[in-house]
């Protein structure tokens, strides 16, 4: 399958500061990328879709001031977390669409955040 | 209603045995369904997709889709101790290419 590898894997930050988690699509070319969120032993929560070259998609209810996404690249996209606070700390997903067996949905290995 | 529903479980089966994950979902536009495994803190990993209706089978994994009545099903045969993980159905398709999830069952398999 598809490898999708995200950036850091774990980051624990102070109450305030920001931070970036990266996203890339290592062997096939993704115009489309989501990222989630997942809290522990709840589903997974997409947040918003981000398309290469233009403004992300966000989802009712996540702040798209503090979720700062950027698709860049055909590899490559960044979700910032700014203004980070405790409650911000979760598990963040990115997966990336390929075009293999129409539009299959690859995940990243997960990124943890502690907002400290 | 919720657009993809699954037992939250968990379904509990003896080792060998045959473990039977259901899923519904609500949109009759949807048109690709997947089934990922995720164990505790790991990210969702893909074990199978279906588009087609009727049965999809790969190693000991047999995803099953009926369009009519809206349903998808995943069968695990011979089931292991290391198949002990959350199951998670998810659908696109009707939603604008956005995946959506199931919130998942819990299978544990006991030796």
């Amino acid at each position: 399958g598809a490898v999708v590898s995200q950036h850091p894997s774990r980051v624990i930050c102070k109450s305030g500061t920001s931070v970036k988690i990266e996203c890339r699509s290592l062997d096939f070319q993704a115009t489309t990328m989501f990222w989630y969120r997942q809290f522990p032993k709840k589903s997974l929560m997409l947040m918003a879709t981000s398309n290469e070259g233009s403004k992300a998609t966000y989802e009712q209810g996540v702040e798209k001031d503090k979720f700062l996404i950027n698709h860049a690249s055909l590899t490559l996209s960044t979700l910032t977390v700014t203004s980070a606070h405790p409650e911000d700390s979760s598990f963040y997903i990115c997966s990336a669409i390929t075009g293999e067996g129409g539009n299959t949905i690859y995940f990243g290995e997960g990124s943890w955040l502690t907002v400290v | 209603q919720k657009e993809v529903e699954q037992n939250s479980g968990p379904l509990s089966v003896p080792e060998g045995a045959i473990a039977s994950l259901n899923c519904t979902y609500s949109d009759r536009g949807s048109q690709s369904f997947f089934w990922y495994r995720q164990y505790s803190g790991k990210s969702p990993e893909l074990i199978m997709f279906i588009y087609s209706n009727g049965d999809k089978e790969d190693g000991r994994f047999t995803a099953q889709l009926n369009k009519a009545s809206q349903y998808v099903s995943l069968l695990i045969r011979d089931s292991q101790p290391s198949d002990s993980a959350t199951y998670l159905c998810a659908v696109t398709g009707g939603y604008g290419n956005k995946l959506v999830f199931g919130a998942g069952t819990i299978l544990r398999v006991k030796s």
